[in-house]
């Protein structure tokens, strides 16, 4: 069975603070994702990395970056933890698009509050 | 551009009803179709897919057939279970779109004792 895992089920964080969280795949998936979900605003795409040290900006990177120095692990960082960035976070990963294998498979999610 | 349209929730069903949630989509290609489902709590997991027309994806009793002509797949279920209850994603994925997938916006399906 493939397993994402996410560094933390809950967490919570001041305004300000530099945050991170962590995402570890171990299925050998060149394709790695960051999503937030919020109420009513369905999965939007923060990051994507289609491979070690690649990465696309998804449709709301504003105030996110990600870092993917081995092939299991992707990385999003909150340079300056704000208030509207209190939401859910989503990882998931997948292989390369062509194979008829290509669904993701996701995290349990992190839920993070900034205060 | 891609998108996938769900049918709006919330929906509601007794059990043992008959389901059905809608999900339309625009592709510029042949996209591959999924159904993920998130339980309370948890991340989403695949339901079922299809990757090309005229397929059937089918998991615990839920089918969904991929309709080039009408650019559909609806999901269907002929019995629900209360631990059905849950929301459902439609999503697409183009193999010219580097694996990146497009979720509809979830449907959120209660069913009732």
């Amino acid at each position: 069975d493939v397993k994402v895992t996410q560094s933390s089920r809950y967490l919570v964080k001041r305004t300000g603070e530099k945050v991170f969280l962590e995402c570890v795949q171990d299925m050998d998936h060149e394709n790695m994702f960051w999503y937030r979900q919020d109420p009513g605003l369905g999965l939007r795409l923060i990051y994507f990395s289609y491979d070690v040290k690649m990465k696309e900006k998804g449709d709301i990177p504003e105030g996110y970056s990600v870092s993917r120095e081995k092939k299991e692990r992707f990385s999003l960082i909150l340079e300056s933890a704000s208030t509207n960035q209190t939401s859910m976070y989503l990882c998931a990963s997948s292989l390369y698009p062509g194979t008829g294998n290509d669904e993701q498979y996701f995290g349990p999610g992190t839920r993070l509050t900034v205060t | 551009g891609n998108s996938v349209t769900q049918m709006e929730g919330p929906v509601t069903l007794s059990e043992e009803a008959f389901l059905t949630i809608n999900c339309t989509y625009t592709a510029t290609g042949y996209p591959s179709l999924f159904w993920y489902v998130q339980y309370p709590g948890e991340g989403l997991q695949l339901l079922l897919k299809a990757t090309k027309a005229d397929d059937k994806g089918s998991n615990k009793g839920f089918e969904a057939t991929y309709r080039k002509e009408t650019t559909s797949f609806h999901l269907e279920k002929g019995s629900v279970q209360v631990s059905d209850s849950a929301v459902y994603f439609c999503a697409l994925t183009l193999n010219t779109n580097a694996g990146k997938s497009t979720f509809g916006d979830g449907t959120t399906l209660t069913v009732k004792p």
